[in-house]
């Protein structure tokens, strides 16, 4: 099947605080691999992405390694600020190029 | 960086009546626009693959009948919620992707439909 499987939250961090976002997806085939960003009130922004094994996307100090292995694609960030608060979304396309995306990840990063 | 448009970005209707969204790109060609629906706390579920010039494809589950889609030219799709009942009140999201781009899509910031 095709699906995303991240994380749940809400997930509450204090600022400078070390961020992972857990990923896992299920394909056939070799997908592209996608962080998006939805800030409050706002439409969903490209955070990073990946097109295959081994690529590491990167972006505003957040990233994300492609694992082909473990099929997963976990977002990190060594040190939030109060401004990384927002919904994240991981999502992968299939051959078709349509999206599929995670339930969505609430930070709140706390001064 | 390539901007999408939605229109309205709420909208509140009485029940029986149809309601029309607007997804437009702004400052690029997009062949193929997708339109997804978004419930509160939950994911992204993509409804359609809109394509210029052509019939919409439907995910399974999404009745082409209530969601008619539209794409009449290569910055414009329009997506009508057509006899909206209140369980059709949702956050409704497009994006387009850019014409011979590849992979990249962009979002519209979504518009809001309550259906009383």
């Amino acid at each position: 099947g095709n699906s995303v499987t991240q994380m749940e939250g809400p997930v509450t961090l204090s600022e400078e605080a070390f961020l992972t976002i857990n990923c896992t997806y299920t394909a056939t085939g070799y997908p592209s691999l996608f962080w998006y960003v939805q800030y409050p009130g706002e439409g969903l922004q490209l955070l990073l992405k990946a097109t295959k094994a081994d690529d590491k996307g990167s972006n505003k100090g957040f990233e994300a390694t492609y694992r082909k292995e473990t099929t997963s694609f976990h977002l990190e960030k060594g040190s939030v600020q109060v401004s990384d608060s927002a919904v994240y979304f991981c999502a992968r396309t299939n051959t078709g190029n349509q999206f599929y995306f995670g339930t969505g990840t609430s930070l709140t990063v706390i001064p | 960086g390539a901007v999408v448009s939605q229109h309205p970005s709420r909208v509140i209707c009485k029940s029986g009546t149809s309601v029309k969204i607007e997804c437009r790109s702004l400052d690029f060609q997009a062949t193929t626009m997708f339109w997804y629906r978004q419930f509160p706390k939950q994911s992204l579920m993509l409804m359609a693959t809109s394509n210029e010039g052509s019939k919409a494809t439907y995910e399974q589950g999404v009745e082409k009948d209530k969601f008619l889609i539209n794409h009449a030219s290569l910055t414009l799709s329009t997506l009508t919620v057509t006899s909206a009942h209140p369980e059709d009140s949702s956050f409704y999201i497009c994006s387009a992707r850019v014409l011979a781009g590849g992979e990249t899509q962009y979002f519209g910031p979504g518009t809001r439909l309550l259906v009383l």
